[in-house]
């Protein structure tokens, strides 16, 4: 039972343009959501979060949009660089209660390309 | 602040054997979680600890455990390794719930 599904495993955009990404979850219990950029045998690195009170958050170039009852989210990147190819995962977690600590639960990933 | 880092980067057992990993957080951050990454089943939670104690557990058999010292390293032992336990393993850490973990690069375990 996949509770974070991310149904586009490939995308590709023309550099300078919007890039978006999205992710579906079934757990409502979920309230707290991250994007994680991935290269190839690297460990993921950060890029924003959004916790369930909030229905937007932006940093920079990404900005996260959360849609809590279509249970989706998807991330906003503008303008697309070459250099954002590369998988990115989105993750989600329930803060609340000590037996869900820690545990991130992520989608299978989609794969950026940005063309010059 | 120097990031995350695990030691081994690469590994190569057979089956049968125990490998440990080891991860070093980020300094100040009490929480370190670890993951295991295949092409088959993705990201998936292994455990993660706090202040030497085990908050949460994945869905992994017991060969796979870990530890946490004072210093809020960590370890992970895979006893009596199998083929299928091959996969990159990462530790993320961070400063405690409600904040974004962190990622080290990952140790690649090749078991032959």
């Amino acid at each position: 039972d996949q509770q974070v599904k991310q149904n586009s495993p490939s995308l590709s955009v023309q550099e300078g343009r919007i890039s978006i990404l999205n992710c579906d979850y079934t757990n409502s219990m979920f309230d707290y959501f991250l994007w994680y950029k991935k290269y190839p045998a690297e460990g993921p690195t950060f890029l924003i979060s959004i916790s369930s009170i909030k229905d937007k958050n932006e940093d920079g170039r990404f900005t996260v949009f959360l849609n809590k009852s279509a249970k989706h989210l998807s991330l906003h990147i503008v303008p697309s660089q070459p250099g954002d190819s590369a998988v990115y995962f989105c993750a989600a977690e329930t803060t609340a209660g000590s037996s869900n600590t820690g545990k991130l639960i992520f989608g299978q990933g989609t794969t950026l390309q940005v063309k010059p | 602040k120097a990031g995350v880092t695990q030691t081994p980067r690469y590994l190569i057992k057979t089956r049968g054997q125990q490998v440990t990993l080891s991860c070093s957080p980020i300094s100040g951050h009490r929480s370190v979680s670890w993951y295991q990454q295949t092409p088959g089943q993705g990201l998936q939670f292994l455990f993660e600890y706090f202040s030497e104690t085990q908050r949460n557990k994945g869905n992994f058999p017991g060969r796979f455990s870990g530890r946490q010292f004072s210093n809020s390293r960590s370890e992970m032992n895979v006893s009596t390794l199998e083929l299928g336990d091959s996969a990159l393993y990462l530790c993320a850490s961070r400063i405690d719930i409600d904040n974004e973990q962190f990622f080290g690069p990952g140790t690649r375990l090749t078991v032959l």
